[in-house]
């Protein structure tokens, strides 16, 4: 089975705080995910990575950036972490070409910015 | 514009009453289309990935078809254990992205 797993359940931090939200994943999958998930606004792409070191830019990047330094794992950094940030972060990983790049979730990590 | 759209928003059965959520699209060089089951609280759990109209898939009480337009996914005999929000997402030819739906949020009363 996939096994996709995220650092943390629930995070609570303040405003201007450095935020780092780690995923790894354990199925070799070339392609990762990040997304938030707010009431109204389903499930928005913040970044995607398609190879180690290599990332672009999803459909709202702005005031995120992330880092894939080993395959495995992916990582989603809040530079200076603000209230509207708040929000349920969720990490997917897919394997280009297998099942139709299904993408595997992991169980999402709720973050609250007081 | 590529689309995904849901209906409906939410939807309450009582156990045993069998029903069908929908998921519209318009996309260009559809690859695949899934459907997602997802709990309170939790990430999505995959269900279905269908490729082409025409395909049919079931998993329990859950059977997923595909047409050109739009997919539905039906459920028979549905428990309470059922309840959840059920996504649907598309995929395009050699695009790596997700068109998500805004989901249907699925109540079964004992």
């Amino acid at each position: 089975d996939v096994k996709v797993t995220q650092s943390s359940r629930y995070l609570v931090k303040r405003t201007g705080e450095k935020v780092f939200l780690e995923c790894v994943q354990d199925m070799d999958h070339e392609n990762m995910f990040w997304y938030r998930q707010d009431p109204g606004l389903g499930l928005r792409l913040i970044y995607f990575s398609y190879d180690v070191k290599m990332k672009e830019k999803g459909d709202i990047p702005e005031g995120y950036s992330v880092s894939r330094e080993k395959k495995e794992r992916f990582s989603l950094i809040l530079e200076s972490a603000s209230t509207n940030q708040t929000s349920m972060y969720l990490c997917a990983s897919s394997a280009p070409g297998q099942v139709g790049d299904t993408q595997y979730f992991g169980p999402g990590t709720r973050l609250t910015v007081l | 514009e590529d689309q995904v759209t849901q209906s409906p928003e939410a939807l309450r059965l009582q156990e045993g009453e069998s029903s069908s959520l929908n998921c519209s699209y318009t996309v260009s060089g559809l690859r695949g289309l899934f459907w997602y089951r997802q709990d309170p609280g939790k990430g999505p759990e995959f269900l279905f990935t269908l490729y082409s109209a025409g395909e049919e898939k079931e998993k329990e009480r859950l059977k997923a078809t595909l047409t050109k337009k739009e997919s539905f996914l039906h459920i028979t005999a549905p428990k309470p254990e059922d309840s959840a929000t059920y996504l649907c997402a598309v995929s395009r030819n050699n695009f790596n992205k997700f068109y998500f739906g805004s989901g249907t949020k699925l109540n079964v009363k004992p």
